[in-house]
């Protein structure tokens, strides 16, 4: 079983709709998890994180974790062209500036 | 806003030669990191070093990766004898000291082993 597992997508979505992102994972060590952003041709970008189980919201995007069930997700309200983009979760034991483990990334694309 | 860069952007190079990647972290960061991508595989962490030392590296990180802070400025990784198995994008990231600290990701090498 793969540490983490993310579907690869490629999700395409019309403008305004809701997005869900979800990520699974095996190893209950983990104890931050990470949502980063990926354009064609740069690097990853953190989105935002959040520590153990809960909801973190930041603008349109909120970060959902469920240790219980070793399930993360990231939803986009009112998706935006410019979100386009691949989507990375990732995963550390022991902070966000720590190795990290990351999901294969799902490819998003919003439409007009 | 500073940013990570990394040199060169792409580089082919035939197996067996050595090459090296070069990575200019944030100013004021002290923790670095490598990670790869091969095509349509996930970023993998490969060393994070600080304080002039590895202090964690992957079981991809073999004898033939090094890396080093050669100047105030560089943080290079060294390949010595390439393999086709090799060929990926290089991502260099450096953060701040600190549990909750952000890595931030330079634009990455594409490396191409012939």
């Amino acid at each position: 079983q793969k540490e983490v597992e993310q579907d690869p997508g490629p999700l395409s979505v019309p403008e305004g709709a809701i997005v869900s992102l979800n990520c699974t994972y095996s190893n209950s060590a983990f104890q931050y998890f990470m949502w980063y952003r990926q354009y064609s041709r740069k690097g990853p970008e953190l989105l935002m994180y959040t520590y153990s189980s809960g909801n973190k919201e930041d603008g349109r995007f909120t970060a959902q974790v469920d240790k219980s069930s070793k399930y993360i997700s990231l939803f986009i309200r009112d998706s935006q062209p410019s979100d386009s983009a691949t989507y990375l979760c990732a995963m550390s034991k022991t902070g966000t500036a720590s190795k990290l483990t990351f999901g294969t990334g799902t490819r998003l694309q919003v439409t007009l | 806003e500073p940013e990570v860069t990394q040199t060169p952007s792409h580089q082919v190079t035939q197996m067996g030669q050595e090459v090296i990647l070069r990575c200019v972290p944030i100013s004021n960061h002290l923790y670095f990191y490598w990670y790869r991508q091969i095509l349509g595989q996930k970023v993998e962490f490969l060393v994070s070093f600080y304080n002039n030392e590895i202090s964690e590296k992957s079981e991809i990180f073999d004898d033939q990766f090094s890396v080093e802070r050669p100047d105030g400025s560089n943080f290079t990784l060294k390949i010595r004898s390439t393999k086709l198995e090799d060929s990926a994008m290089y991502f260099c990231a450096s953060s701040v000291r600190g549990v909750e600290e952000t890595q931030y990701f330079g634009p990455g090498t594409r490396l191409l082993v012939l």
